[in-house]
């Protein structure tokens, strides 16, 4: 079946940099993203979100970035902070459920 | 507005034995949906519930059941349990569910361990 995946399984970061954490999937016909972050203990948090019919959605210090060309998506962190230390993962719409990407964990360094 | 809540929040039960848990979604949600996730599966889809019907379902044996209530309160039970159940179950919310394009938001789990 359709998978999504992740790039890196691991990021480590200096605080203050900023992260960008890279996905890939491969249905093509896929229009719904979302980011999650899971700290240890937690469930998944929302982010944000983008529909296939935007290229580029911004938050508060994220954004993410679609590119349906070559099936990539993008969660940006600005100015890391050690409380985005956590497991983000990629998910993607199919039908009625989210296929979700192993995830990266993103280590942020004092 | 309350979060998704689920319990219990730990449980351990032995193999053969069955386990039955419990997710209360946001307020105004009509949309359920349920989760395992383990290290080396990562999150899977298990089923989705709207209107006390199971709308949707993932590739987990008949051991894996659910069901919904009139108030949207969900329940899942494993039956027969295995070790390879030991697993972080994760419910989720939405207002009509992902189909549509919406965000579904996760309760904190329940973690299951299977001896």
């Amino acid at each position: 079946g359709e998978s999504v995946g992740l790039h890196l399984p691991t990021l480590s970061v200096q605080e203050g940099d900023n992260s960008i954490i890279n996905c890939a999937y491969s249905n093509s016909a896929s229009d719904y993203f979302i980011w999650y972050k899971q700290e240890s203990g937690k469930g998944p948090q929302f982010i944000i979100d983008i529909r296939s019919n935007m290229d580029k959605r911004q938050g508060q210090r994220v954004t993410v970035l679609l590119n349906k060309t070559v099936k990539h998506l993008s969660l940006q962190i600005a100015a890391t902070q050690p409380g985005d230390s956590a497991v983000y993962f990629c998910a993607e719409k199919e039908g009625g459920k989210l296929i979700f990407g192993q995830g990266t964990t993103l280590q942020v360094k004092p | 507005k309350a979060g998704v809540t689920q319990t219990p929040r730990y449980l351990i039960k032995t193999r053969g034995q069955q386990v039955t848990l419990s997710c209360s979604p946001i307020s105004g949600h009509r949309s359920v949906s349920w989760y395992q996730q383990t290290p080396g599966q990562g999150l899977q889809f298990l089923f989705e519930y709207f209107s006390e019907t199971q709308r949707n379902k993932g590739n987990f044996p008949g051991r894996f059941s659910g069901r919904q209530f009139s108030n949207s309160r969900s329940e899942m039970n494993v039956s027969t349990l295995e070790l390879g159940d030991s697993a972080l179950y994760l419910c989720a919310s939405s207002r009509s569910g992902v189909a549509g394009g919406e965000t579904q938001y996760f309760g904190p789990g329940t973690r299951l361990l299977v001896l």
